[in-house]
């Protein structure tokens, strides 16, 4: 099972809302990570926490606050989004194998439209 | 650092033909490659992965790559394709830590 899942779907917001994405994943993999990705570009790394520390964070701008629970969800907390900020979310969930390598598994994304 | 490109961005193919998609990259340390595909409206789902061993790997849905150190190639290849390998195909690399490097992306319409 290499199951990542997402919700929500889909989002709309305001400039002015606050509103949060959750992934979750049941593999037991150590580190999850948020992803952005514009229409027709790769994705581009956001946040990634390893054992529910965050890890990397890609000077991402303030409005984007990540969480990590436990070591089988993640979130990221939005608030005062900008237009430009309309894209797909996606998370990743990885492990470790034998040869100290991570191999990354996708969830479906959650498509933000920001107004 | 590493840097991944992917010599197509776009790769009309006719319904069972053959579709080679091009990957050539460059690290100054030893990097583990990998396929992965997008179809439309979705998230990235893995093809298929080198990380040592046999330079032919092979990957779900039929797809294979051949893994070129001395060309730092990465190639993917179907021998007959189907309407549905219609989506988005994205190398990447990875040196031994969390980050995926990624090609540009090459787009692959099937047509009947």
């Amino acid at each position: 099972d290499t199951e990542v899942t997402q919700t929500p779907k889909h989002l709309v917001m305001g400039m002015t809302n606050k509103k949060s994405l959750k992934c979750e994943q049941h593999m037991g993999h150590r580190a999850m990570y948020w992803y952005k990705q514009k229409a027709k570009k790769p994705p581009e790394l956001m946040f990634v926490y390893s054992y529910e520390k965050l890890s990397i964070n890609e000077s991402v701008p303030s409005r984007f606050s990540p969480e990590c629970p436990n070591s089988s969800l993640l979130n990221l907390h939005l608030h005062a989004l900008q237009p430009e900020d309309s894209a797909l979310y996606l998370c990743a969930s990885s492990h470790r194998t034998g040869d100290n390598q991570e191999t990354q598994y996708f969830g479906p994304g959650t498509r933000l439209l920001v107004l | 650092a590493q840097s991944v490109t992917q010599l197509d961005s776009q790769v009309p193919v006719f319904e069972e033909a053959p579709v080679e998609l091009r990957c050539n990259y460059s690290s100054s340390v030893s990097v583990y490659l990998f396929w992965y595909v997008q179809y439309p409206n979705q998230g990235l789902q893995l093809l298929l992965k080198y990380l040592s061993g046999s330079t032919l790997v092979k990957g779900i849905n039929g797809f294979e790559a051949e893994f070129n150190k001395s060309q730092t190639s990465f190639h993917l290849r179907k021998p007959s394709v189907h309407i549905s390998d219609t989506a988005e195909y994205f190398c990447a690399v990875s040196p031994n830590d969390y980050k995926l490097s990624f090609g540009a992306g090459t787009t692959v319409t099937v047509r009947a």
